[in-house]
């Protein structure tokens, strides 16, 4: 079975561009989840998405948002983007919701902003 | 508030040696806690979970000992090898949310 896939693994941008990553979750798994990775703050929880609607949402500004399509996939894009944005974003998934699932990640998309 | 924080930044061992990873948190609510170890490179992958109503859990060549009464849990790594060299995170999954620890480095010398 394949793994978590993120699209793309690289990516650089300027400043005050946006951003659209993309996230396929293992076959089966219904709910996604995303992870910004910095140095200075470790990982961090953006949202969780199940069931094409948002369940859990991390203490990130507006310009932070995501969604899900019908087929589990996910989508996070980043509006406005600042030199703090970035970061390795990391996508889990899991077969449901809630903390009874083990959550398998995909190996991140590299944001580099200039 | 929310916190799940590790000891040491960075811990090497000889390889064959055991390693323990500590970490603690604040939440006394807390109830499910996971290992997770991350290669450069990749994301981050699951080693052992345990839940509040256990004290120890065993895996191959892993085990987690949770002290509820201090907020205090480990990773302990039998016969560390070269391969084990990477970051370690302990994370609380509260609901679906991760809330992670910073990490510590574990560096083998062979």
């Amino acid at each position: 079975k394949a793994g978590v896939t993120q699209t793309p693994r690289y990516l650089i941008k300027t400043r005050g561009q946006q951003v659209t990553l993309s996230c396929s979750p293992i076959s089966g798994h219904r709910s996604v989840s995303w992870y910004q990775q910095t140095p200075g703050q470790g990982l961090q929880f953006l949202f969780e998405y199940f069931s094409e609607t948002q369940r859990n949402k991390g203490n990130f500004p507006g310009r932070f948002s995501g969604r899900q399509f019908s087929n589990s996939r996910s989508e996070m894009n980043v509006s406005t983007l600042e030199l703090g944005d970035s970061a390795l974003y990391l996508c889990a998934s899991s077969l449901g919701h809630g903390s009874s699932y083990e959550q398998y990640f995909g190996p991140g998309t590299r944001l580099t902003v200039t | 508030g929310e916190s799940v924080g590790l000891h040491l930044p960075t811990l090497s061992v000889q390889e064959g040696d055991n390693s323990i990873i500590n970490c603690a948190y604040s939440n006394s609510a807390s109830d499910y806690f996971i290992w997770y170890k991350q290669e450069s490179g990749k994301g981050p992958q699951f080693i052992i979970d345990i839940r509040s109503n256990m004290d120890k859990r065993q895996g191959q060549r892993v085990t987690v000992l949770l002290n509820k009464t201090v907020k205090h849990l480990s990773l302990q790594i039998a016969a560390t090898q070269p391969g084990d060299s990477a970051v370690y995170f302990c994370a609380e999954n509260r609901g679906g949310k991760l809330i992670f620890g910073q990490g510590t480095e574990l560096s083998v010398k062979p």
